[in-house]
């Protein structure tokens, strides 16, 4: 079974762009999960898509989004680009959540992003 | 809010030496724990998780215990090789709700050499 993929893997920007990311999910994983690391802050939690809606949001400004489409695959997008959102971009694919159930993450490769 | 304290590193063994990374944990409910890895370049690989209290994780010699009355879950491995060189994130998940997230520690950079 083919794995998380992200595209794509490496990305230049320049301050005041904006970017769009994909990712594509395991077969019949329905929710995907988007998180930013860098080295100071570490892994952070952006959001979490199941069945096209947004379930849950971390605490990023205004200027991260994301979908998710009818096949499962997702897209996050960042615009007004600053110097602080260069980082690693993971993607992570899991069966649906529900209730108290947590199924595990499969985490794509990334998307490393440079902005300057 | 819910967080996770890893031991900073970087860690630096010799082969076949013992490993323990500690990872404590503050949470509002009764989280789910996870160790992941990440090799270069790569994302993250889920090593072992526990789900309740005593459980115990395990996978290619590693080792992790749930440990609810110290909120701990701290990754063992009796014997490491140079293949583990790697960074490894403790983590958690909250049951219940919409918390459909990972919450993760800074990281632990582990270098074994021969």
């Amino acid at each position: 079974k083919a794995g998380v993929t992200q595209t794509p893997r490496y990305l230049i920007k320049t301050r005041g762009q904006q970017v769009t990311l994909s990712c594509s999910p395991i077969s019949g994983h329905r929710s995907v999960s988007w998180y930013q690391q860098t080295p100071g802050q570490g892994l952070q939690f952006l959001f979490e898509y199941f069945s096209e809606t947004q379930r849950n949001k971390g605490n990023f400004p205004g200027r991260f989004s994301g979908r998710q489409f009818s096949n499962s695959r997702s897209e996050m997008n960042v615009s007004t680009l600053e110097l602080g959102d260069s980082a690693l971009y993971l993607c992570a694919s899991s069966l649906p959540g529900q209730g108290t159930f947590f199924y595990e993450q499969y985490f794509g490769p990334g998307t490393r992003l440079t902005v300057t | 809010g819910d967080s996770v304290t890893q031991m900073e590193g970087p860690v630096t063994l010799s082969e076949e030496a013992f490993l323990t990374i500690n990872c404590t944990y503050t949470a509002t409910g009764y989280p789910s724990l996870f160790w992941y890895v990440q090799y270069p370049g790569e994302g993250l690989q889920l090593l072992l998780k526990a789900t309740k209290a005593d459980d115990k994780g395990s996978n290619k010699g590693f080792e992790a215990t749930y440990r609810k009355e110290t909120t701990s879950f701290h990754l063992e491995k009796g014997s490491v090789q140079v293949s583990d060189s790697a960074v490894y994130f403790c983590a958690l998940s909250l049951l219940g709700g919409s918390n459909y997230k990972l919450t993760f520690g800074k990281g632990t950079l582990l270098t074994v050499n021969p």
